[in-house]
């Protein structure tokens, strides 16, 4: 069963504009992940944020968690062509017993 | 490094023949995982082991059996290939001590094609 929904499934924006994602999930977690996934290759993790963690930044990523109300935003800023890519939302929740909760991903796409 | 390696890249079987995913990582990583990833949706784990000669079941470990017999390798075997099989399958490893879980990191994947 899938812990994470990413909203929307589809963004599309042009080259410069910011791109956000949301990740919502269902029960209590340790932490929160987000990778990229080019088309066709493995994917890449981005960022992590702990369940004591309200936002994080990594060069043009911003990423918060909100506990109360189970969900996530990754926040790209000043989008570039290259950041084309499907987005996921993965979670380490409490009772995962070692596994990672994925999401369906976000297709970002990135208008020259 | 190479990192997170996978054979064969693209694989096209018969239904009820047998095949052996391999996975190696050069990252000393205890943990390591086999996923399979489905159009329009999220990784769904098969297997995964969390050091060497251990395995457990994951969320679709059903038509699936693996083996950890080196720290290195992740082997993910299909003993009868069904068409439900076809997808793209993804080995992942991470560093672990504690928990809560550590990045992943990822293979560059295999597709599988049943017919």
């Amino acid at each position: 069963s899938q812990q994470g929904e990413e909203d929307p499934q589809a963004l599309s924006i042009q080259e410069g504009e910011n791109a956000t994602m949301n990740c919502s999930y269902k029960t209590s977690i340790n932490n929160l992940q987000w990778y990229r996934q080019n088309s066709g290759r493995g994917l890449v993790h981005l960022i992590l944020i702990r369940s004591n963690e309200r936002e994080k930044h990594s060069g043009r990523l911003r990423v918060t968690l909100d506990t109360s109300k189970k969900s996530s935003s990754l926040l790209i800023t000043a989008s570039r062509a290259a950041d084309t890519a499907s987005y996921f939302c993965a979670t380490d929740a409490e009772d995962s017993n070692y596994q990672l909760i994925w999401g369906a991903g976000t297709k970002l796409i990135i208008k020259p | 490094n190479a990192g997170v390696t996978q054979t064969p890249k693209f694989r096209v079987l018969k239904t009820g023949q047998s095949m052996t995913l391999l996975c190696a990582q050069d990252m000393n990583h205890e943990y390591m995982y086999w996923y399979r990833q489905d159009p329009g949706m999220g990784l769904r784990l098969i297997h995964y082991s969390v050091g060497e000669g251990t395995t457990a079941k994951g969320e679709v470990p059903d038509g699936y059996n693996v083996s950890r017999l080196k720290k290195q390798n992740f082997l993910l075997g299909l003993e009868s290939a069904a068409p439900s099989q076809t997808s793209v399958y993804f080995c992942a490893s991470s560093r672990q001590g504690p928990l809560p879980l550590n990045e992943q990191f990822f293979g560059p994947g295999t597709r599988l094609t049943v017919l």
